[in-house]
């Protein structure tokens, strides 16, 4: 059974701190990684992608995959309380079109 | 550049009737996945299509949902004889295959339907 493990939360951060989100999977044979964002009662909006071992950034958002210990994670420089939301990470496994999805976690930043 | 288009955004039905949900990928991806998501929990994985075909519908209920991605037209869920259990959010996302290397792209969400049944 492929598995995508998120703390449920919810994650409480400061104004202004960084916000960690980690994520980790059980398929070795995961090619593909997706941050996605979702308010509530809203649909899921992609954040980032990342596709191979390190870092990437986007903005605010930095990436992190480490294929060997199997996570994947999200840092949120500057948290706003607009980035108050859920989570979601999503792993796309090696047959290359099926995404397993975490439960998402709830983020609080709070002022 | 439109992106992924759902309709109707709201529905509602009587237990019994059916609800056909609308699902327009973004141009130029050929692959549709739809979920369906519960207030406060994960998303569900329900059927994954390319056009006129569809890839995997294991996470779809056996009976009264169906779904297809005609060669022209929306990609339509169609549930039969609706129940107050399948009141929920019906999302539909879109992707397509990068040609260069091979992989399936980004998964894109339209704004979804909430469907209540009364």
């Amino acid at each position: 059974q492929k598995e995508v493990e998120q703390n449920s939360g919810p994650l409480s951060v400061p104004e202004g701190a960084i916000a960690s989100l980690n994520c980790t999977y059980s398929d070795r044979g995961s090619q593909s990684f997706f941050w996605y964002r979702q308010y509530s009662g809203k649909s899921p909006e992609l954040i980032m992608s990342i596709y191979s071992n390190g870092d990437k950034e986007d903005g605010r958002f930095t990436a992190q995959l480490n294929k060997a210990s199997q996570y994947v994670s999200l840092l949120i420089r500057d948290s706003q309380p607009s980035d108050s939301a859920t989570y979601l990470c999503a792993v796309r496994a090696d047959s290359n079109y099926q995404l397993i999805w975490g439960a998402g976690t709830k983020l609080i930043i709070k002022p | 550049n439109a992106g992924v288009m759902q309709n109707p955004r709201h529905l509602v039905r009587r237990r019994g009737q059916e609800a056909r949900l609308r699902c327009s990928p973004m141009k130029g991806h050929s692959h549709v996945y739809w979920y369906r998501q519960l207030p406060e929990e994960g998303l569900k994985f329900m059927v994954y299509l390319q056009k006129e075909n569809i890839i995997d519908e294991s996470g779809m209920p056996k009976e009264r949902f169906s779904a297809e991605f005609p060669k022209e037209g929306p990609s339509i869920l169609r549930i039969q004889q609706v129940v107050r259990g399948d009141s929920a959010a019906y999302f539909c996302a879109s992707s397509r295959v990068d040609f260069r290397t091979g992989l399936n792209t980004e998964a894109f969400f339209g704004q979804g339907t909430r469907l209540t049944v009364v």
